[in-house]
């Protein structure tokens, strides 16, 4: 089946750096990916869809420069959070969707991010 | 907008009683309905899906779902629960202009007591 990986599992970082997070398809192609954030004991929240060769779309209240993203090709997606804050700690996952209509996601493991 | 309420965070069953995780919509469109089991430190797996057709849906490892509209709800069921079930479970609906945004509930945590 369709496998979709993340990388780093876990990052901690200091206040004010910057962190970069992988998320590749790795038997497919997928010219949308799509990035959560995910609250303890809260819902998985859309935060933005990213398209391979053009801008990303961010969902409302999220920070397009806070949160950078970048379809580098058919099978990368990044998530880069600027200057992060300890606020910015959280789990984020990423997601593809399958070849077919109305298919089912298919989504990374995730990544812990923990700002310092 | 679309949105998915999960009642109970945890919900604690003996091994081979039934099993209801509960899940309440609200769409401005007919939604397409999935439920996803997340084992710790792993990615979401697909349960099952609602999409058109039969409101009965049967899933993997012997869940199901039936979809209500007039309820907007879309309960999650085992008829018995085994030790492997315990998991994390999560109720989402997509968007009905873009079926590929997915919203979630915030999930149902599942333990199976021996």
């Amino acid at each position: 089946g369709a496998v979709v990986s993340q990388h780093p599992s876990r990052v901690i970082c200091k206040s004010g750096t910057s962190v970069k997070i992988e998320c590749r398809s790795l038997d497919f192609q997928a010219t949308t990916m799509f990035w959560y954030r995910q609250f303890p004991k809260q819902s998985l929240m859309l935060m933005a869809t990213s398209n391979e060769g053009s801008k990303a779309t961010y969902e409302q209240g999220v920070e397009k420069d806070k949160f950078l993203i970048n379809h580098a090709s058919l099978t990368l997606s990044t998530l880069t959070v600027t200057s992060a804050h300890p606020e910015d700690s959280s789990f984020y996952i990423c997601s593809a969707p399958g070849t077919r209509l109305y298919n089912e996601q298919f989504f990374g493991p995730g990544t812990r991010l923990t700002v310092l | 907008a679309q949105s998915v309420t999960q009642l109970g965070s945890h919900v604690s069953v003996s091994e081979g009683a039934l099993v209801l995780l509960r899940c309440n919509y609200s769409s401005s469109v007919p939604p397409y309905l999935f439920w996803y089991v997340q084992y710790p430190n792993q990615g979401l797996q697909l349960l099952l899906k609602y999409t058109t057709g039969a409101t009965l849906v049967k899933g993997i490892n012997g869940f199901e779902a039936e979809f209500k509209k007039s309820e907007t709800s879309f309960h999650l069921t085992k008829p018995s629960a085994h030790m492997s079930d315990a998991a994390e479970y999560f109720c989402a609906v997509s968007d009905g202009n873009n079926f590929n945004k997915f919203y979630f509930g915030s999930g149902t945590k599942l333990n199976v007591k021996p």
